[in-house]
């Protein structure tokens, strides 16, 4: 079975500042996707950003990006020149081709300070 | 474009009580998926259908019955709600190939379910 981690509960960062998300993930599997749900208030699920195992190349889209290091199985998402509008309940979640089940972290919330 | 709709957003219910929330999807996704998320936490797979007529258990099943009769719709069935029921529920729906993953999946709006 997949199991996902999020060590962090909270973190808090300055607007224009960067952070990082952590995310750890066990597995067996070889192929596999991995990915970034932002969840604000509303409670809509967003998705951020998805990564391919096989895919050496670290996943970027505009100011989120992650560091995939496949050996350390570990999966973490930066936020650059965070914005008050990234306040929310993120969740790293993992994905194999079996039924395209994702697997969700418990989640971490991060708040942003004017 | 309406995407993944739930009904209802907001329910409370008594103990013992049953009810259907509805879910419907205008995409054509084959993949269906209803999700429970608990306060404080990720969610978890209830159940998921791969196609019409075809189901399977998640990780959470136990106090719910789904059904797909149509490629379109995905109710999920709570039958003698009790409060560890209480949670946020999440239908979703994707597209995949026969054996492929990646592909993105889109969830509902969620529906808030009390049991008191």
């Amino acid at each position: 079975a997949q199991t996902v981690t999020q060590s962090q509960p909270e973190m808090s960062v300055q607007e224009a500042e960067t952070v990082t998300l952590s995310c750890t993930y066990d597995t067996s599997e070889s192929d596999y996707y991995l990915f970034w749900y932002k969840q604000p208030p509303s409670r809509q699920m967003i998705l951020v950003i998805r990564q391919e195992a096989y895919k050496q190349q670290n996943a970027t889209e505009n100011r989120f990006s992650v560091n995939f290091q496949k050996a350390a199985k570990s999966f973490s998402l930066k936020i650059s020149d965070s914005q008050l509008g990234d306040a929310a309940m993120y969740f790293c979640a993992f994905q194999t081709g079996a039924n395209s089940k994702l697997t969700f972290g418990k989640g971490i919330t991060l708040s942003v300070r004017p | 474009n309406a995407g993944v709709t739930q009904t209802p957003k907001f329910r409370i219910l008594k103990i013992g009580q049953s009810m259907t929330l509805q879910c419907t999807q205008d995409m054509n996704h084959n993949y269906m998926y209803w999700y429970r998320q608990d306060p404080g936490m990720g969610l978890k797979l209830i159940y998921y259908s791969v196609g019409a007529g075809i189901t399977d258990k998640g990780e959470v099943p136990n106090g719910y019955n789904v059904s797909r009769s149509t490629t379109e719709d995905f109710p999920l069935r709570l039958e003698l709600a009790a409060p560890s029921q209480t949670s946020v529920y999440f239908c979703a729906s994707s597209y995949s190939r026969t054996g492929g993953f990646g592909n993105t999946i889109y969830f509902g709006e969620g529906s808030w379910l009390t049991v008191v």
